[in-house]
């Protein structure tokens, strides 16, 4: 029953390699965000899904990011050609309908360390 | 242009005193806040919320106030407990069809037992 899961937990790569992050939200839950925390900064948001709706891909920092969600559930954030910039911690929260007011329930992050 | 400010990194309190948390925006958009409670190696986890037709919402030990004319928010913890030792992100959201909520870069509290 859980909250909101995230895999992997920490991955350290080599700067030019691909890597994809997973998240399980809350079931039930049809809006699912992904942020990310650099050092020392706040949360940034990268992209936000809402049921079938297209997603708000604003926040993405460049085309190498990109993020899916199957069958409305599970969602995977792909960074390609990974560079030491992209080194920060990636939270995944889910909320029950996507509203403004909504609590977000956060995963508890991947850590990715580009070297 | 960092819309949501939190402009104090860290604050340490004594145990059992009040402890202060701040933050200031610049967009006038916003209409509901939102402070988050974020543990080492945890998620965030909301903790309290106001609306902007409100200049005050209280839960506990926790209150917020929202201070619209001068564009800033503040997070009241009374008393200080060891266990509220954590980063505070304070956070804001606009209604305005777009979604996106702007988090500040955190506070982190550290209350001494």
């Amino acid at each position: 029953g859980a909250g909101v899961s995230q895999s992997p937990s920490n991955k350290v790569t080599e700067k030019g390699k691909d890597v994809e992050l997973r998240c399980d939200p809350i079931s039930g839950h049809t809006a699912l965000y992904w942020y990310r925390q650099s050092l020392g900064q706040g949360l940034e948001f990268l992209i936000y899904f809402q049921g079938n709706s297209a997603p708000d891909k604003s926040g993405l920092p460049s085309d190498r990011f990109s993020a899916e969600r199957t069958g409305g559930s599970v969602s995977t954030l792909t960074i390609q050609r990974t560079q030491q910039e992209d080194s920060a911690v990636y939270l995944c929260a889910s909320s029950l309908r996507g509203g403004l007011m909504e609590t977000q329930y956060f995963g508890p992050g991947t850590r990715l360390l580009v070297l | 242009d960092q819309q949501v400010k939190q402009n104090s990194p860290s604050l340490s309190v004594q145990e059992g005193r009040i402890s202060i948390l701040n933050c200031d925006y610049t967009n006038s958009m916003f209409d509901y806040f939102l402070w988050y409670k974020k543990y080492p190696a945890e998620g965030p986890t909301f903790l309290i919320s106001i609306s902007s037709i409100k200049d005050k919402n209280e839960d506990g030990r926790f209150t917020v106030f929202l201070n619209k004319s001068a564009k800033h928010l503040s997070l009241h913890i009374v008393p200080s407990q060891p266990g509220d030792s954590a980063v505070y992100f304070c956070a804001a959201s606009a209604n305005t069809g777009g979604f996106k909520t702007i988090f500040g870069a955190g506070t982190r509290l550290f209350v001494k037992a």
